[in-house]
């Protein structure tokens, strides 16, 4: 089954304490992306990727990494989480940036 | 920088109404334009897109999407909608030569019985 698959669906953590929300999709899609989302604020892009190894900045990047080693795998990184990065995160990838976005089940992270 | 603006964040509507979402862009060059949707405790998935051709698409569910390009409008459309609609609806669009995708801030949709 086609899909994206997000892991944690569902983390509580505290300031400070470095954490990873892991993405993979297995239609070999090129493009890959991390939203956030936020009520009345829709979503916003943090981070994107056009390909392996090749990876931008979206509208929302601060206190976010990712990398592209592989073609599946996307993650976004939190070195020091803050409260206001709590938030519900989505993953989508699309065969190309034109294309449709497919979307994981999202991640609901909380930062204490 | 290019934006999308959807209006009328939140929507109350009774079961048998007509619906309509508006969506305007800023972006001036060739678009793709996209609406999805997101149920209530879901992941977004894509109602209807357009590339080209007819202006006039339809999607799932019914819904169909106008496309004016004068207006840089991509408006929503559903005759008469279900309880089953209450969701909330994202309006996208990325253009070609601009690596970013901008989605609108969405449009909440309560169908009351």
């Amino acid at each position: 089954e086609a899909q994206v698959t997000q892991n944690p669906r569902y983390l509580i953590t505290v300031t400070g304490k470095k954490l990873t929300v892991t993405c993979s999709q297995n239609m070999n899609h090129e493009y890959m992306s991390w939203y956030r989302q936020d009520p009345g604020l829709g979503l916003r892009q943090i981070y994107y990727s056009m390909n392996v190894e090749v990876t931008d900045k979206g509208d929302v990047p601060e206190g976010y990494k990712v990398s592209r080693k592989e073609k599946r795998n996307f993650p976004l990184i939190l070195e020091s989480p803050s409260p206001n990065q709590t938030s519900l995160y989505f993953c989508a990838s699309s065969p190309r940036l034109t294309g449709e976005l497919f979307f994981g089940e999202g991640s609901r992270l909380t930062v204490l | 920088a290019q934006s999308v603006s959807q209006h009328n964040h939140h929507v109350i509507l009774s079961e048998a109404a007509s619906l309509e979402l508006g969506c305007n862009y800023s972006y001036g060059g060739t678009v793709n334009l996209f609406w999805y949707v997101q149920y209530p405790g879901q992941h977004l998935q894509l109602l209807l897109k357009y590339f080209s051709g007819d202006p006039l698409v339809k999607g799932i569910k019914g819904f169909e999407a106008e496309f004016i390009k004068s207006k840089f409008s991509f408006n929503l459309r559903k005759p008469s909608v279900q309880w089953s609609d209450t969701a909330e609806y994202f309006c996208a669009v990325t253009s070609y030569g601009n690596n970013r995708l901008a989605f609108g801030k969405g449009n909440q949709v309560v169908v009351i019985p």
